[in-house]
């Protein structure tokens, strides 16, 4: 069935040092790869998405990629700053999958 | 418009009653979409419609849960015979077919 995998469930990083969190999905036909932070108690908050059409896309310290042979993508964060910790989401396919967070903890 | 609101923004009952909630999307937004989360998870997909069409129903929509969007722009979630386990955070969303999608504050049900 549609399933979205997200990995890992906790990451701690420190202050400055870079954080990755890998996807993976099961429906080849999606084309919409968003990323949420969620913070307690909040609404989750697009921090950034990307098309089938292209492999990778950044915005400031926030970068993700895209290999859709593999079905799979990734969020980068580079540079983390405090204010980064939250819980992150990946979702896939046209009524959001959304994959089972990543607790981010960035130590100062 | 500010974008996608939800009413309440939290909800107790007992116990068997009936709960409505209520989504009003962004205005030009053809699909909604109804999620629930629960501490520590994801939200969980439970239905969605283009314009007034209900077009997918989760398997875990019982049915006590029943959704509409009669005139393809406020959503209902109607909950019957509320039961401790449907206490959650009840997440609506909506986009302009597949962009911009923008999840509302949510409704927190507590279920006593």
């Amino acid at each position: 069935g549609e399933n979205v995998e997200q990995h890992p469930s906790t990451l701690s990083v420190q202050e400055g040092d870079s954080a990755v969190i890998k996807c993976t999905y099961s429906d080849s036909a999606s084309n919409y790869f968003p990323w949420y932070k969620q913070e307690l108690g909040k609404r989750p908050q697009l921090i950034i998405d990307i098309r089938s059409n292209v492999g990778e896309k950044k915005d400031q310290r926030i970068a993700v990629t895209l290999n859709k042979t593999a079905k799979h993508f990734s969020l980068h964060i580079t540079e983390t700053q405090p204010e980064d910790s939250a819980v992150y989401f990946c979702a896939a396919l046209g009524k959001l999958i959304f994959g089972q967070g990543t607790t981010l903890q960035v130590k100062p | 418009d500010t974008g996608v609101s939800q009413d309440p923004r939290h909800k107790i009952t007992k116990r068997g009653q009936n709960v409505t909630f209520r989504c009003d999307p962004i205005s030009e937004h053809n699909r909604l979409y109804w999620y629930r989360q629960t501490l520590g998870q994801g939200p969980e997909f439970l239905t969605y419609f283009q314009n007034e069409a209900q077009l997918e129903k989760s398997r875990l929509l019982s049915d006590r849960f029943s959704a509409e969007r009669p005139k393809g722009s406020f959503s209902t979630l109607e909950i019957q015979r509320t039961e401790q386990g449907d206490s959650a955070m009840y997440l609506c969303a909506s986009s302009l077919n597949n962009y911009g999608y923008t999840f509302g504050s949510g409704t927190r049900l507590t279920v006593v």
